[in-house]
């Protein structure tokens, strides 16, 4: 079945540091990448969508000059979380959604994100 | 704008019962529903995705229901054990833009189950 994986699987950071997670399709190509993030006890919130080759739409409220997406190849998108702050700390979590319109999201296993 | 509810939001039964789970949402315009399963600090697992042509799907004990007229969709669990204890989200799709696209999907917040051994 179709794989996705996230690295790291965990971070913690200092305030105003950087940090980038990473988000791979291992066994296919996806045209488009999801970025959700999830509070605790909270649903998943989509943040933006990534399209290969083009730049992210982001969702309503989503800073994006903060939340900076790349998605240069088929297999492979980057969140990079810029001058994190503690209330950036959560679950990120990316689907990936194979090409050809089959419309199905295969998600990844979430990185953690603690900020200092 | 679409709403995802999902009642209870937690729900703890004793091994063995059968249980369902409900999941309601406020714009009967979608292309799919799908339920997902996610243990604490992982990523979901996609159980059953029912198309908005179809009523209902089944795997193994999980048999899920929509009634898109009425923007209502069921998990039904048959036989619960332990190892089924974790957190179930629904989530609908949206359909695509003018172009076509990839929409998104919205999620519920999720119910939490608790099977006792």
């Amino acid at each position: 079945g179709a794989v996705v994986s996230q690295h790291p699987s965990r971070v913690i950071c200092k305030s105003g540091t950087s940090v980038k997670i990473e988000c791979r399709s291992l066994d296919f190509q996806a045209t488009t990448m999801f970025w959700y993030r999830q509070f605790p006890k909270q649903s998943l919130m989509l943040m933006a969508t990534s399209n290969e080759g083009s730049k992210a739409t982001y969702e309503q409220g989503v800073e994006k000059d903060k939340f900076l997406i790349n998605h240069a190849s088929l297999t492979l998108s980057t969140l990079t979380v810029t001058s994190a702050h503690p209330e950036d700390s959560s679950f990120y979590i990316c689907s990936a959604e194979t090409s050809g319109g089959a419309n199905t999201q295969y998600f990844g296993p979430g990185t953690r994100l603690t900020v200092l | 704008k679409q709403e995802v509810t999902q009642i209870p939001a937690a729900l703890s039964v004793p091994e063995g019962e059968n249980l369902v789970l409900n999941c309601s949402f406020t714009d009967s315009a979608i292309y799919n529903l799908q339920w997902f399963r996610q243990d604490p600090g992982k990523g979901l697992t996609s159980l059953l995705l029912i198309q908005s042509s179809q009523r209902e799907q089944t795997s193994g004990r999980l048999n899920a229901s929509l009634d898109k007229s009425s923007g209502r969709s069921t998990l039904y669990i048959a036989a619960s054990q332990p190892g089924d204890s974790a957190t179930y989200l629904c989530a609908v799709r949206l359909f695509g833009g003018s172009q076509g696209g990839s929409e998104k999907l919205v999620f519920g917040k999720g119910t939490k189950l608790t099977v006792n051994p």
